[in-house]
């Protein structure tokens, strides 16, 4: 069975760094479109990041809103996808969470249970 | 950015009523574009890819169409575990978007 599970978030101050791991199982990890998506409280979903798979190098794309301060990323060997946050901001508070696309099909076909980053002082 | 605009915001509906939600996008997207249905304190859930196609174990009663900029996400007999929030999602180019979510609430 796919599933993914989130892990690493936590209370970080303005302008410091996190690292969100996303473990998966069940399926082939590195021909697997990955995204992690986030959701402010009560608010809607936001696209956040993207690894595409092994054949395309593993390559990125990132919403405006991150460009530049988080980096999405793999260990293949692991099976874990990441997502490296620097230079957060209060803004960036949110329930994040991984989502798998399997070859052929439409993305976050599997989604992780997420896990909560909070930015305050 | 496409935006992705979602109506209505909420609705309030009863156990078997026919309900449908409408997403446009502000370009051509052709068919890409998935559903999803979100619980309270729940990741969110797919329910269609490709604007009409159902993902494995998601019933029948749920349906989508569309293509272009305009879309809808059909229930077709609310059961008490539908009342829940959907939200469309376009993945036809970076970066990707959402609506803005429709919440179906038991009237």
């Amino acid at each position: 069975e796919e599933q993914l599970v989130e892990s690493g978030g936590g209370l970080v101050q303005p302008g410091g760094s996190l690292r969100l791991s996303c473990a998966a199982s069940g399926f082939t990890f590195s021909d697997h479109l990955m995204d992690w998506v986030r959701q402010a409280p009560g608010k809607g979903l936001e696209w956040v990041g993207r690894s595409r798979t092994k054949s395309n190098s593993y390559s990125t794309e990132y919403a405006a809103s991150v460009k530049g301060r988080f980096t999405v990323s793999r260990d293949e060997s692991k099976n874990l996808l990441y997502l490296q946050m620097n230079s957060l901001k209060t803004e960036d508070t949110a329930v994040y969470y991984c989502g798998s696309g399997r070859p052929g099909a439409g993305p976050l076909g599997h989604w992780g249970q997420g896990t909560l980053v909070t930015v305050s002082a | 950015d496409i935006q992705m605009t979602q109506s209505p915001s909420s609705l309030s509906a009863s156990v078997g009523d026919r309900i449908t939600i409408t997403c446009r996008a502000s370009q051509a997207i052709g068919n890409s574009l998935a559903w999803f249905q979100q619980k309270p304190g729940k990741a969110p859930k797919s329910l269609i890819d490709a604007a009409s196609r159902l993902q494995s174990g998601v019933p029948s009663k749920f349906s989508g169409s569309g293509s272009g900029t305009d879309f809808t996400l059909t229930i077709s007999s609310l059961q008490p575990e539908d009342f829940a929030t959907y939200y469309c999602h376009q993945y036809k180019s970076y970066p990707f978007t959402f609506g803005g979510g429709t919440k179906v609430e038991i009237k």
